[in-house]
């Protein structure tokens, strides 16, 4: 039971930097999504995919850039890291969001850029 | 105005107390609503969706009001085990994206 898994777990990074965070999922979910979460944020959307091939941006996309070349796998990319982007990263797929379809959430990835 | 609202609190009640959080939403077309529950530094997991008519799972239950667009969890009989961060989540105006409110948080004392 896999479900929805992020890798890496952590990393710590210097300024300037870049890096891609991979998600998985094994649920053959249509969508799928990345947060970042901040103390006294709540979760921010940053890009979401409604299939593959396609992404779009949310809340908070800038500094960011997204992949969905593969139905299970969604990709985001640091390409020039900033201290502001410091902060806990998840990934969640679901289902079309018609009726009740949930998000399934990684357990998240911790990104400190020094 | 944010798109969803909640009280962070802290709140802090005695095991076997019943607790009540609301959450506010902006946007009336929203079809879809959630509560999740966070344990520190995990991930957000799934605690109920919330259907229009209300909807109960054990010691929870959910409420939906369309007209004053708010949604509301009751937890009856608290655990220790229950002591975490609810967050309440809507779907926005195009159904493809879901807001997250910052999150309630919930200490049961023994």
């Amino acid at each position: 039971n896999a479900g929805v898994t992020q890798t890496p777990k952590f990393r710590v990074l210097k300024t300037g930097q870049s890096m891609t965070l991979l998600c998985a999922q094994d649920m053959n979910h249509e969508y799928m999504y990345w947060y970042r979460q901040d103390p006294g944020m709540g979760l921010r959307l940053i890009h979401y995919s409604v299939g593959e091939g396609t992404t779009a941006k949310g809340e908070v996309p800038d500094g960011y850039n997204v992949s969905r070349l593969k139905k299970q796998n969604f990709l985001l990319g640091l390409e020039s890291a900033a201290p502001s982007q410091t902060s806990v990263y998840f990934c969640a797929s679901s289902y079309a969001p018609r009726g009740n379809q949930p998000q399934h959430f990684g357990d998240g990835t911790r990104l400190s850029i020094l | 105005r944010k798109e969803v609202e909640q009280d962070p609190g802290p709140f802090n009640v005695p095991e076997g107390a019943t607790v009540a959080f609301n959450c506010t939403y902006s946007n009336s077309a929203s079809q879809s609503f959630f509560w999740y529950r966070q344990d520190c530094r995990k991930e957000p997991k799934l605690l109920m969706s919330v259907y229009s008519s209300g909807n109960e799972d054990g010691r929870f239950t959910a409420q939906l009001n369309r007209a004053s667009q708010y949604i509301s969890l009751l937890i009856r009989d608290s655990k220790l085990s229950d002591s975490a961060t609810y967050l309440c989540v809507v779907n926005g105006i195009r159904g493809n994206q879901f807001y997250f409110g910052t999150g309630t948080s919930l200490t049961v004392i023994p």
